[in-house]
């Protein structure tokens, strides 16, 4: 079975960092893309990170663009998300997403909530 | 970016009925592959996003065969033949083509 456990959300000052894990098993980490979505409280998905298998190609919202960076460890199946210089439009839960085939999410983490407020 | 629109926003629908939703797309979804990625997703209340059907029509595993998806180009059409009350929730649909990844507004779906 597929799990992919977020971790290291939390309440961040603005101008703040914080970094989030996604432990993946049940799957073949290193052969998957992965991405971050994030979800606003009340609002739709909002895509926000993708890497290519072996971490070599990233791609970033141009919300996120200069500020986050997703790197993973294909040894340890785990994703990360480092997020620096968080603003309140921030906040939201951020999602750990399997990526099957183009861009068609399969398997989705239950997220982890990061709160952006002095 | 892409823009994804979905209507409509609200549907309540009796068990048993049928339900439909649109997504209509700021450019055309076709690859140059000759693959079209438009994928629908379904948020059940509390839960995470799951996947429903990819690449227009192909139904991901485990989903019944009362959903189905349509459409080509710009136009492209989520329907469930009979909803049941399990299907409650907002449906996202979700273009694979262009960077970034972009999704409808979403379209809620009670039962009455």
């Amino acid at each position: 079975e597929v799990q992919l456990v977020e971790s290291g959300g939390g309440l961040v000052q603005p101008g703040g960092s914080l970094r989030l894990s996604c432990a993946a098993s049940g799957f073949s980490f290193s052969t998957n893309w992965m991405n971050w979505v994030r979800q606003a409280p009340g609002e739709g998905p909002v895509w926000v990170s993708r890497i290519d298998t072996d971490g070599s190609n990233t791609k970033y919202a141009d919300s996120v663009k200069g500020r986050f960076t997703i790197s993973r460890d294909n040894a340890k199946s785990t994703l990360y998300l480092q997020m620096n210089s968080l603003r309140g439009e921030d906040t939201a839960v951020y999602y750990c997403v399997k990526d099957r085939h183009w861009n068609s999410f399969d398997s989705w983490g239950q997220g982890t909530l990061v709160t952006v407020s002095s | 970016d892409i823009v994804m629109t979905q209507n409509p926003l609200f549907l309540s629908v009796t068990p048993g009925q049928p339900a439909s939703i649109s997504c209509k797309s700021s450019q055309s979804l076709l690859h140059s592959d000759g693959n079209t990625y438009l994928h629908w997703y379904l948020q059940k209340p509390g839960q995470s996003p799951q996947l429903l059907i990819y690449e227009v029509s192909s139904r991901f595993s485990g989903v019944p065969d009362r959903f189905s998806g349509s459409g080509s180009g710009t136009d492209f059409t989520l329907k469930i033949s009979r909803v049941e009350a399990e299907d409650v929730g907002v449906y996202y649909c979700m273009q694979g083509v262009y960077l970034p990844l972009t999704f409808g507004g979403g379209t809620k779906v009670e039962i009455k």
